[in-house]
């Protein structure tokens, strides 16, 4: 089955934690995507990378990182995560930047 | 101006009514659009891709106006599993330029 995993699914960690957020994907797709969801403010685009080993950031890639080594994995990592880094986060990915996105089940993210 | 704007919502209507939604852009050169569906919590899932000759599936129609730079969709004999939020995404051919997502358009169908 085609699909977009992420792990984990819920999350609540402490400041300073760093943790990792996994983004999968097996359609062989070259573009990739993390998106954060917060009320009243839509998606945003944190990091996208067009292919392995090119990424770039997005609207809001402070305190983020990520990277691309094989093309079905795209990790988020949060070195340092602070309370208001506390949100949905979705990963995405697109054969290429102009297709439609297949997006994963989200992950939520409590900072405390 | 917002890059992209969707009138929020909600939009709240009788099971069977026909309801529309637009969204307009700034950007002339944007290329491909799309209309996800979004489920509390959930995943955006594609709804539909829209062409520049307009396209139909089902109850469901999307058009291009890039004169007046808007897309809109259109939900005939609308069904109470069609509550949700509504994203339209618009996406420039430009590599520099950002896929950009309306902040959404909340749908309810009441009985």
């Amino acid at each position: 089955e085609a699909q977009v995993t992420q792990n984990p699914r819920y999350l609540i960690t402490v400041t300073g934690k760093k943790l990792t957020v996994t983004c999968s994907q097996n359609m062989n797709h070259e573009y990739m995507s993390w998106y954060r969801q917060d009320p009243g403010l839509g998606l945003r685009q944190i990091y996208y990378s067009m292919n392995v080993e090119v990424t770039d950031k997005g609207d809001v890639p402070e305190g983020y990182k990520v990277s691309r080594k094989e093309k079905r994995n795209f990790p988020l990592i949060l070195e340092s995560p602070s309370p208001n880094q506390t949100s949905l986060y979705f990963c995405a990915s697109s054969f290429q930047k102009y297709n439609e996105q297949f997006f994963g089940p989200g992950t939520r993210l409590t900072v405390l | 101006r917002k890059e992209v704007e969707q009138d929020p919502g909600p939009f709240n209507v009788p099971e069977g009514a026909t309801v529309a939604f637009n969204c307009t852009y700034s950007n002339s050169a944007s290329q491909s659009f799309f209309w996800y569906r979004q489920d509390c919590r959930k995943e955006p899932k594609l709804l539909m891709s829209v062409y520049s000759s307009g396209n139909e599936d089902g109850r469901f129609t999307a058009q291009l106006n890039r004169a007046s730079q808007y897309i809109s969709l259109l939900i005939r004999d609308s069904k109470l599993s069609d509550s949700a939020t509504y994203l339209c995404v618009v996406n420039p051919y430009s590599s520099a330029s950002k896929i950009i997502f309306g902040s959404g358009t909340r749908l309810s169908i009441r009985p």
